[in-house]
């Protein structure tokens, strides 16, 4: 079965903090994808990345980076020097083959 | 180029009432997917399409669920004698075949 497990809720730093957002995901599957979305209060997930199982490799985009690693079954995401307008929920996915499975989310409050 | 379109923005209603909500894809995507949010969790698939077929729908698609995408182009939802425990945000996704799914704004159903 297929289950992705955001433990934090909430989390609140102040601006210009580095944040990171844990994602902890189980599959029985060799072959998968996994996902970052934004949804902020507006309601639209944002797409952010996406990473198949065979490509480890860690991704910097802005201020945004991604650590994946297999042997943890983690997919964590770094916020670098946050700002106010990073503020919303952020959901980590998984894919074996065609319906996201999605965790609880865990809301970002960035603080002036 | 536009992106995924829902409508409505907002729908109440009282119980026992039928509802119906429209999503139009982004238009060269040959695959749709229906989600529901609740509050504080992450969205659940509910059914997806490729062109009009109908491939999978979840256990949580109850048969008061019907959902169609008769030309292969926009997609409805109906929700038949609606109940309380009905009321979410309902999201439609868009893909080029199994590639990256992009959402919409979503359409959030109050059940009074």
């Amino acid at each position: 079965a297929q289950k992705v497990t955001q433990a934090q809720t909430e989390i609140s730093v102040v601006e210009k903090e580095d944040v990171t957002l844990d994602c902890v995901y189980e599959t029985r599957d060799t072959t998968y994808y996994l996902f970052w979305y934004k949804q902020p209060p507006s309601g639209e997930l944002v797409f952010l990345i996406r990473r198949n199982s065979f490509d480890e490799q860690n991704e910097i985009s802005g201020r945004y980076s991604w650590n994946f690693q297999k042997s943890t079954s983690s997919f964590n995401f770094t916020i670098t020097a946050s700002q106010v307008v990073d503020s919303a929920v952020y959901f980590c996915a998984l894919s074996e083959m065609e319906p996201l499975v999605f965790g609880k989310g865990t809301r970002l409050s960035v603080i002036a | 180029d536009t992106g995924v379109s829902q409508d409505p923005r907002h729908k109440i209603t009282k119980r026992g009432q039928n509802v119906t909500f429209r999503c139009d894809p982004i238009s060269e995507h040959n695959r749709l997917y229906w989600y529901r949010q609740t509050l504080g969790q992450g969205p659940e698939f509910l059914t997806y399409f490729q062109n009009e077929a109908q491939l999978e729908k979840s256990r949580l698609l109850s048969d008061r669920f019907s959902a169609e995408r008769p030309k292969g182009s926009f997609s409805t939802l109906e929700i038949q004698r609606t109940e309380q425990g009905d009321s979410a945000m309902y999201l439609c996704a868009s893909s080029l075949n199994a590639h990256i799914q992009y959402f919409g704004a979503g359409t959030r159903l109050s059940v009074l």
